[in-house]
């Protein structure tokens, strides 16, 4: 079954960039999905099917997924972007949702 | 708006049942499946199971099949997890959460279990 690998940390300055990684075999072929949970609060969706933006997420969210590796950007970072992120996928073959370890965003 | 709100989260011993409630309201709640996913104390969010809109199917993560049973009631817009034969690492928050094709939409807040002895 999969399991999705991403970096326990990032550190960015405001008004730079970040980019989370979620990776395992061939994850391209599969629709990935992003989660942001802030401290004390319950998880919100901030891309779904690789790249799709629900209503209410900045344009500054953006996703991307091919090969082994899908990736969560968020441009021009803003300190109420510092969060626990999480990549998320459907295995299929076993019938399960698998989230990924989990990438704590730091605005330095 | 959507809300789903969690209750029935507590301290119980191991080896004890429990078993928590979810409350849906501002929308169909009969359309959509519904998961729970639990997150232990400073860990990641670990899925437990779902359960399709009509009932008629659930799937179950490998560490809870044959312990935690999910049901739902739609003419109560309400859906459940039944606990049983806890164990310590069942301590976490547990979230009930929408889905929407093979992701989740919409989560509760959460609400707390802890098993100790």
């Amino acid at each position: 079954s999969y399991v999705l690998t991403q970096p326990p940390s990032v550190s960015v300055a405001p008004g730079q960039t970040a980019r989370i990684t979620c990776g395992e075999n061939n994850i391209g072929s599969e629709s990935v999905h992003w989660y942001q949970q802030k401290p004390g609060q319950a998880p919100v969706l901030v891309v779904y099917d690789d790249s799709d933006r629900p209503s209410g997420i900045p344009e500054r969210f953006s996703g991307s997924n091919s090969g082994d590796t899908a990736t969560l950007t968020i441009s021009r970072v803003e300190a109420g972007d510092e969060a626990d992120y999480f990549c998320q996928v459907w295995d299929s073959s076993h019938d399960h949702y698998v989230f990924g370890t989990g990438t704590k965003v730091t605005v330095l | 708006q959507v809300q789903l709100v969690e209750s029935g989260g507590g301290l119980v011993q191991p080896g004890k049942s429990l078993r928590l409630s979810c409350a849906a309201s501002g929308f169909t709640f009969s359309n959509y499946a519904m998961h729970w996913v639990r997150q232990a104390p400073g860990k990641g969010l670990e899925w437990v199971g779902v359960i399709w809109y009509d009932g008629s199917n659930k799937f179950y993560e490998d560490s809870v099949k044959g312990r935690f049973t999910i049901s739902r009631d739609n003419s109560k817009n309400t859906v459940n997890l039944q606990l049983n034969s806890l164990r310590v690492e069942d301590t976490a928050v547990y979230y009930c959460a929408r889905a929407r094709s093979n992701y989740i939409d919409f989560w509760g807040q959460g609400t707390l279990l802890t098993v100790s002895p």
